[in-house]
């Protein structure tokens, strides 16, 4: 069954630092895409970082960094330089396509909190 | 516009009633794609439709949720006999087709229906 761990409730970190948000997958599938999403107390879910199973480089946007562990099968976000406005629920996700199968599977979520 | 839009925004529902929620896709996108979010939690998968086509239906939590996209584009989540584990937002998200997974698909999502059953 496809699953995705976020073992970090809750994480603080000082503006200006960075901070490692962890992400562990399962799957079977060898094709698979990884997500990252912001979700600010607004509700909208922003989306912040792909890394897609094939690719060899880590990706990176900006401030975000994905830390992409394949054979641990682990996708770990960096945020580097933590600003105020960082501070919202960021959730990792899966996606798995197949001919007739499109599905994105979310882990539970990390609350960030950046201190001032 | 330019991105996509669900509607209503906020809707109370007393236990029984029906619900219909709409999400406008982006123009174009081929995928649309449900999800229930309760308070605190992740985006949980309910239903996906290529066009008009509905092919994975599996997270619909009971036969009172039913949703369809007659014409490939707009689509409605309608729920029947409303009960108060219903309250939840809402999440609609298109992406322009589902590609493979290895591809960058980028899933847009709405600002969600927040759903509340007294």
């Amino acid at each position: 069954a496809q699953k995705i761990t976020q073992t970090q409730p809750g994480m603080f970190v000082q503006e200006k630092e960075a901070v490692t948000l962890d992400c562990t997958y399962d799957t079977s599938d060898q094709s698979y895409g990884l997500f990252w999403y912001k979700q600010p107390s607004s509700g909208e879910m922003i989306f912040l970082i792909y890394q897609g199973s094939y690719d060899e480089q880590n990706a990176t946007e900006g401030r975000y960094s994905l830390n992409f562990q394949k054979a641990r099968k682990s996708a770990n976000l960096v945020i580097s330089a933590s600003q105020l406005g960082d501070s919202a629920m960021y959730f990792c996700a899966m996606r798995v396509v197949e001919t007739s199968y499109d599905k994105v599977i979310f882990g539970p979520g990390t609350s960030l909190s950046v201190i001032p | 516009g330019a991105g996509v839009s669900q509607s209503p925004r906020y809707k109370v529902a007393k236990r029984g009633q029906d619900v219909a929620l709409r999400c406008d896709p982006i123009s174009g996108h081929v995928s649309l794609f449900w999800y229930q979010q309760a308070l605190g939690q992740g985006p949980e998968f309910l239903t996906y439709f290529q066009n008009e086509a509905q092919l994975d239906k599996s997270g619909l939590p009971s036969d009172r949720f039913f949703a369809e996209r007659p014409e490939g584009s707009v689509s409605t989540l309608k729920i029947q006999r409303t009960q108060q584990e219903d309250s939840a937002v809402y999440l609609c998200a298109s992406s322009v087709r589902s590609g493979t997974s290895g591809t960058h698909n980028e899933q847009f999502f709405g600002p969600g229906t927040r759903l509340t059953v007294l």
